[in-house]
C-alpha cells in the first residue's frame, strides 16, 4: 500500500537559506494539497493542485514560497531566504474524489 | 462561529474509560466534516468523512456524529486503550471549495 510520501522528513536550515520540499502523491490521485502546521495549531492550507495546475492559493503563501507540480505528478515546495517564523511541519495531502484527503507523514522544518 | 473550534484541547484518561471530544464549526456554506488522528511521527489518519445532518459513522470503538445545523460533530471513543492516544483533529470543507479548515486538535493521553 504506497501512500503519500515526503522528502525529506527534517530539515533543519539557518536563517536567508533556500529549501524545497518534495512530495509524492498516491498514483493515481490527480489532486495535491500543502498545508502548514505551526506548534500548538491545526494545519493551514496553503495551496492546491488539480494535476500541473495550481488552483487556489492561501494568503499565507508569500512570495518567498512557491511550488510546483510539474507533468502533474510529484510537487515541490520552496522557500526562499527561510525566516524563524517558517518554522513549522509542512504537509502534503492527496485525493481523488471531491473530499477525502490522504496526508503524508510532514516535513518539520526548524529555522535556526 | 467564524473558525473551527475544538474541545477539549487535551484529555488524560485511564484505559477502559469511554470518552468525547468536540468540534465546532462554521454552519453556513457546509459541505463536509472529516475527522483524522495523528499519531506522532506518523501521517494523520482518515477516521470519519461526514455530509449529511444526523449522520453517525463508526470504525470499530470509536464513532462521530454530526449536526450541520447548529455546526457541531462529536468524536466518541468507548473503552479507551493505550494505542489511542494521539490528536484527534477535525476539519471542516465549505461548499465548492477543496480546501480544509482544521481545528487545533484534541491531545489525548490514555493511560495503561
Amino acid at each position: 500500500d504506497t501512500g503519500v510520501s515526503q522528502d525529506p522528513r527534517h530539515k533543519i536550515t539557518k536563517r536567508g537559506q533556500n529549501v524545497t520540499f518534495r512530495c509524492d502523491p498516491i498514483s493515481e490521485h490527480n489532486r495535491l494539497y500543502w498545508y502548514r502546521q505551526t506548534l500548538g495549531q491545526g494545519p493551514e492550507f496553503l495551496t492546491y493542485f488539480q494535476n500541473e495546475a495550481q488552483l487556489e492559493k492561501s494568503r499565507l503563501l508569500s512570495d518567498r514560497f512557491s511550488a510546483e507540480r510539474p507533468k502533474g505528478s510529484f510537487s515541490t515546495l520552496e522557500i526562499q531566504r527561510t525566516e524563524q517564523g517558517d518554522s513549522a511541519m509542512y504537509l502534503c495531502a492527496s485525493s481523488l474524489a471531491y473530499y477525502e484527503q490522504y496526508f503524508g507523514p510532514g516535513t518539520r522544518l526548524t529555522v535556526t | 462561529i467564524l473558525n473551527v473550534e475544538q474541545s477539549p484541547q487535551s484529555l488524560h484518561v485511564q484505559e477502559g474509560d469511554s470518552t468525547n471530544f468536540t468540534c465546532s464549526f462554521p454552519s453556513s456554506n457546509f459541505y463536509a466534516l472529516h475527522w483524522y488522528r495523528w499519531e506522532t511521527a506518523k501521517s494523520p489518519e482518515a477516521l470519519f468523512v461526514m455530509t449529511l445532518n444526523g449522520d453517525e459513522k463508526k470504525k470499530g470503538r470509536i464513532s462521530a456524529t454530526l449536526n450541520t445545523k447548529e455546526g457541531y460533530s462529536y468524536l466518541y471513543i468507548k473503552g479507551s486503550q493505550p494505542e489511542d492516544s494521539a490528536t484527534y483533529l477535525c476539519a471542516s470543507q465549505e461548499d465548492s471549495s477543496y480546501k480544509l479548515i482544521f481545528g487545533s486538535g484534541t491531545r489525548l493521553l490514555v493511560r495503561p
